[in-house]
């Protein structure tokens, strides 16, 4: 069950769009489809941002897209915005009703 | 309104035991799924452990598993998070949280210190 792999940071001027990759195996996130992508503020609990890959909850701006690729996944916010600065994290379902996590990658908006 | 609050973390010696409470409101409970994540301080989410609506599948991640259970109480719309043989090394902030994979909705997190 190891972690899915994030870069550990990434950046980008207000107005500009920013895609964080999310890197697995065949046995977790190239083989399946439930991947979700969660926003956390410091000090706060995750927000569910996508789900099942490219889905978003009621709420989240479409600003916030999702994608997959074999087994890397992508989430991309566009039109970046001062409050989208915040830790993304990554999910997925690995089998047998076990899910791991990324690393996490912090968002800075310059 | 949906929330999930958390309660019974605390500091506790190596070896030893607490159980955590997660008082679910505003859903259905005993319609989802349920599961806890925990996150160790400056560090990322790390999933636990879930639990089917009616308490009849449960799953662990390695590091817990014959260490940690997980159960549920639909009639009060509580789950838990019964940890024994606690370490250091599960020493973090714990989640209650609501789904199977996609997590809707967060408590605000109970937490446990396990240190000598």
């Amino acid at each position: 069950q190891s972690a899915l792999t994030q870069p550990p940071s990434a950046s980008g001027s207000p107005g500009q769009s920013v895609t964080i990759s999310c890197t697995g195996a065949s046995s977790d996130l190239g083989g399946y489809n439930s991947v979700s992508w969660y926003q956390q503020h410091p000090g706060k609990a995750p927000k569910l941002m996508i789900y099942e890959v490219n889905k978003r909850p009621s709420g989240v701006p479409d600003r916030f897209s999702g994608s997959k690729s074999g087994s890397t996944a992508s989430l991309t916010v566009s039109g970046l915005q001062a409050e989208d600065e915040a830790d993304y994290y990554c999910s997925s379902y690995t089998g047998s009703s076990n899910f791991v996590f990324g690393g996490g990658t912090k968002l800075t908006v310059l | 309104e949906v929330q999930l609050v958390e309660s019974g973390g605390g500091l506790v010696q190596p070896g030893g035991s607490l159980r955590l409470s997660c008082a679910a409101s505003g859903f259905t409970f005993n319609s989802y799924w349920m599961s806890w994540v925990r996150q160790a301080a400056g560090k990322g989410l790390e999933w636990v452990a879930n639990i089917k609506s009616d308490g009849g599948e449960k799953y662990y991640v390695d590091s817990v598993k014959g260490r940690f259970t997980i159960s549920r109480d639909n009639a009060r719309n509580s789950l838990y998070l019964q940890m024994d043989s606690l370490r250091a090394e599960d020493t973090a902030l714990y989640y209650c949280a609501r789904g199977y994979g996609a997590y809707y909705t967060w408590g605000q997190g109970t937490l446990v210190t396990v240190s000598s």
